[in-house]
Order: structure tokens, then C-alpha cells, then sequence
């Protein structure tokens, strides 16, 4: 079945940087683009960018174009999302997760990994 | 890139019927047939419960239906039951490979 493991959490001073990895099992890995979602305590999902695992291209969120990227090594089936300059109000659960085979659908959800930012 | 509109609550007693709306413009929501639906209990992972439009993936209950009319996607839960009390999220294909989320809505079962 399929599985996608994220990393532990993690806790950042502003101005650093942070790297999540999500390891992907159970399916062929280059065959679905990889999204990436964050969560803000107590707020809603906000969409932060995918990349096609086949070609690497990518496409980022405006409001995070310029600090985010999003990175896979397909010899370990691992999808990595960095995030650097981070701000208090980048605090939030980071998930990775699969875009399904009609294109359409995030089917497989990461369990989640919370990044706190703070001094 | 703005966040599509939900209502911020809804509520229904078992058994009832709850449609929740997700707007957004012809660059989202209106432009193309790629809306789906995630429900998220608390601490958890959100899951998906419909895509393009109206389909279910297989294990959803089918009192989970979704449709389209313009710039506004809906998802309508029949047959309410007390497991369906989450959060809701839509989200739309936005052109270039970008997508938005709308702001959730809870679900309430009185």
C-alpha cells in the first residue's frame, strides 16, 4: 500500500532555514507530482507548490516564490521541500502529498511535520 | 492567488442534509473541472472525499456528492452522521500547475 513518511519536527530561529523530506512507498514513484501543503495553528490549508517527480519541473505559490524549494531524489523515492529566511508566521504542520492518477485529487496525505519557528 | 470562499460553519442533525459552497472566479473554480474536496478531523491529515467535481474515490460513502455551477463548487453530505463532523476544504486547479484552497469549513452535527 501506498505510504508517504515525513520527517520529525522541528524548531527554527528566524532567518534560518528548514528542509522536510517526505519518503514515498508502495507505488512507482516518478509516476505522480509530489504537492506540498501547510497549516498555520488553527487556520485553514494553504497550497505552497508541486514538482513533477518525472521531469522535476516545478511551480511555486507567489506568496512563497523566492524561498521555497522543492527538490526529489528518485534513488530513494524521497520528495524534499526547503524553505528558507523563516519568519514566526512560517510556524505551521508542513504535508506532503501525491496527486492522483486522473490528475486530480491529492489521494495519499504525509502524516504531517510541524516546523516552529521562534527565538 | 486568493483563497476560495467557504462559509466558516455549518450544521445539521443526523440524518439531515448540509451543502457546503466554495467560490471562486473563472480562473479557479469556473475554468476548469478539477475542484476537489478534503475533510480533516482534528490532529489529523486531511483526506480526500471527492475529485473532479463529483467523483469519489473508491471507500468514500456515496451520501458524499459534489457538483459545479459556474464560479461555485458544493459539496453536499446526506444522510448526516456524527463521524462527518470535521473541517472541509476545497481546492481548485488555478492554471499552471497552481492550485488554491478555500478557507474550510466546519461541519457541525447537532
Amino acid at each position: 500500500q501506498v505510504h508517504l513518511v515525513q520527517s520529525g519536527a522541528e524548531v527554527k530561529k528566524p532567518g534560518a532555514s528548514v528542509k522536510v523530506s517526505c519518503k514515498a512507498s508502495g507505488y512507482t514513484f516518478n509516476t505522480y507530482g509530489i504537492i506540498w501543503v501547510r497549516q498555520a495553528p488553527g487556520q485553514g490549508l494553504e497550497w505552497m507548490g508541486w514538482i513533477s517527480v518525472y521531469n522535476g519541473e516545478t511551480n511555486y505559490a507567489q506568496k512563497l516564490q523566492g524561498r521555497v524549494t522543492l527538490t526529489t531524489d528518485t534513488s530513494t523515492s524521497t520528495a524534499y521541500m526547503e524553505l528558507r529566511s523563516l519568519r514566526s508566521d512560517d510556524t505551521a504542520v508542513y504535508y506532503c502529498t501525491r496527486v492522483g492518477p486522473s490528475g486530480d485529487g491529492f489521494d495519499y496525505w504525509g502524516q504531517g511535520t510541524l516546523v516552529t519557528v521562534s527565538t | 492567488q486568493s483563497a476560495l470562499t467557504q462559509p466558516r460553519s455549518v450544521s445539521g442533525s443526523p440524518g439531515q442534509s448540509v451543502t457546503i459552497s466554495c467560490t471562486g472566479t473563472s480562473s479557479d473554480v469556473g475554468g476548469y473541472n478539477y475542484v476537489s474536496w478534503y475533510q480533516q478531523h482534528p490532529g489529523k491529515a486531511p483526506k480526500l472525499m471527492i475529485y473532479h467535481v463529483s467523483k469519489r474515490p473508491s471507500g468514500v460513502p456515496d451520501r458524499f456528492s459534489g457538483s459545479k455551477s459556474g464560479n461555485t463548487a458544493s459539496l453536499t453530505i446526506s444522510g448526516l452522521q456524527a463521524e462527518d463532523e470535521a473541517d472541509y476544504y476545497c481546492c481548485s486547479y488555478a492554471g499552471t500547475y497552481t492550485r488554491v484552497f478555500g478557507g474550510g469549513t466546519k461541519v457541525t452535527v447537532l
